[in-house]
């Protein structure tokens, strides 16, 4: 499944897909960006990171891409699970410490 | 403690009483930040610290707001006379590094306070 566009707050997998999550920013000068995990009740988690300099990063069935062309950031989750239920967030940096955050995107797990 | 750690949890509050939320980040981390989240929303910058600095309070929403952090370490939250707009997800959140070398940024669970 995916969010198609610059973003949408609701997605919709099945189980065992691969997810794909976008995020435009707004700032061409931010360096940094992070994807945070929150599930229903509890704070953000952090999911993976990469900088500026970077174009793509990849983690444990996380995989970040960044286009600095276009200001857009992407989240690829492998093998979706139940567990990757989650409201998903994207952050920039704009400075050397605030982090500016995206409006989230729902996604949701079907069985 | 492994991670950041909120109090309280949960507070209920009557419109115009004053509330204190509290934070203890990850040890050794030495920036701080509070964010706010309303239901539904992404998260709004409230505050930064950092070291002996002065903080960046260019987030905080009205004066009733205000934070502290005593010691480098446990920061307090107050909103006085509160509004039942203030109703809202206070999240704290530390990372251990400042500037451009990496900045990670932890969050705890949250304080959830509701104006009734």
């Amino acid at each position: 499944g995916e969010s198609v566009g610059l973003h949408l707050p609701t997605l919709s997998v099945q189980e065992g897909d691969n997810s794909i999550i976008n995020c435009a920013y707004s700032n061409s000068a931010s360096d940094y960006f992070i994807w945070y995990k929150q599930e229903s009740g509890k704070g953000p988690q952090f999911i993976i990171d990469i900088r500026s300099n970077m174009d793509k990063r990849q983690g444990q069935r996380v995989t970040v891409l960044l286009n600095k062309t276009v200001k857009h950031l992407s989240l690829q989750i492998a093998a979706t699970q139940p567990g990757d239920s989650a409201v998903y967030f994207c952050a920039e940096r704009l400075n050397d410490y605030k982090l500016s955050f995206g409006a989230g995107t729902t996604v949701t797990v079907r069985a | 403690g492994a991670g950041v750690s909120q109090s309280p949890s949960n507070k209920v509050t009557e419109k115009g009483k004053d509330v204190e939320l509290r934070c203890d980040p990850i040890s050794g981390h030495t920036a701080l930040y509070w964010y706010r989240q309303s239901l539904g929303q992404g998260l709004e910058f409230l505050i930064y610290f950092q070291g002996n600095s002065a903080p960046d309070k260019s987030g905080l929403p009205s004066d009733r707001f205000s934070a502290e952090r005593t010691g480098g370490s446990v920061s307090t939250l107050t909103i006085q006379r509160t509004q039942q707009e203030d109703s809202a997800v206070y999240l704290c959140a530390s990372s251990p590094l400042v500037g451009r070398a990496g900045n990670t940024i932890y969050f705890g669970e949250g304080s959830w306070l509701t104006v009734v």
